[in-house]
């Protein structure tokens, strides 16, 4: 099974801030990695597919990277909206699997 | 508008069977791989089984194989979970979701296993 390990697990940041997140795997996997952001008492929602194509209609401050085995989720000027948790999400190869959260908070 | 319900959730013993149903609308139900993905209290998201478009190929976790079986009707855009042999540890929020590269979920609907 690939492990995928978030870190942050939390983030302080302030309104205008650049963030990013990372999400690294046990084993190398070339771009099937979404991220997804989550509010409370909603159903998450998709940002990133394919490791760096953004999702229609999510807006471009949200940035994706990576392969291998190192991905990661930049946002870059955090507005109030983005204060939510983050997650990572592979789909290269049964089981698929998620990391388990970043929670972006104010500072 | 894309839409996904979830529906058939509750409380269960041990040992019991569920179903659990979505139904689907705002897009062309048979052109999509769909996925069940689930939420422990407290815990992580797990990925949970797969169907193809036209439900000849289903994949599960390890968890839940040979308990759990996945199906899908196109003519009515549903999606079902038939879940036998619950487990405490299956207790959870399940969520129905379209797959494209990406997820697309439902709100979710919630499994409690206890006695």
């Amino acid at each position: 099974d690939i492990q995928m390990t978030q870190s942050p697990s939390t983030l302080s940041a302030s309104v205008g801030d650049s963030v990013t997140i990372t999400c690294r795997a046990s084993q190398s996997f070339s771009s099937w990695l979404a991220w997804y952001q989550e509010k409370p008492g909603k159903a998450p929602k998709a940002l990133i597919y394919k490791a760096s194509s953004l999702e229609s209609g999510v807006p471009s401050r949200f940035s994706g990277s990576g392969s291998g085995t190192e991905f990661t989720l930049t946002i870059s000027s955090l507005q109030p909206d983005d204060f939510a948790t983050y997650f990572c999400q592979q789909s290269d190869s049964y089981p698929w699997t998620f990391g388990q959260g970043t929670r972006v908070e104010i500072k | 508008e894309v839409q996904l319900v979830e529906s058939g959730g509750t409380s269960v013993q041990p040992g019991g069977s569920l179903r659990l149903s979505c139904a689907a609308s705002g897009f062309i139900f048979s052109d999509y791989y769909m996925s069940w993905v689930r939420r422990a209290p407290g815990k992580g998201l797990e990925w949970v089984a797969n169907i193809n478009q036209d439900g000849g190929a289903r994949f599960y976790v390890d968890s839940v194989t040979g308990r759990f079986s996945v199906s899908r009707d196109n003519a009515k855009n549903s999606l079902y979970l038939q879940m036998n042999s619950l487990r405490v540890e299956d207790t959870a929020v399940y969520y129905c979701a379209r797959w494209d590269g990406r997820f697309f979920w439902g709100q979710g609907t919630l499994v409690t296993v206890s006695s």
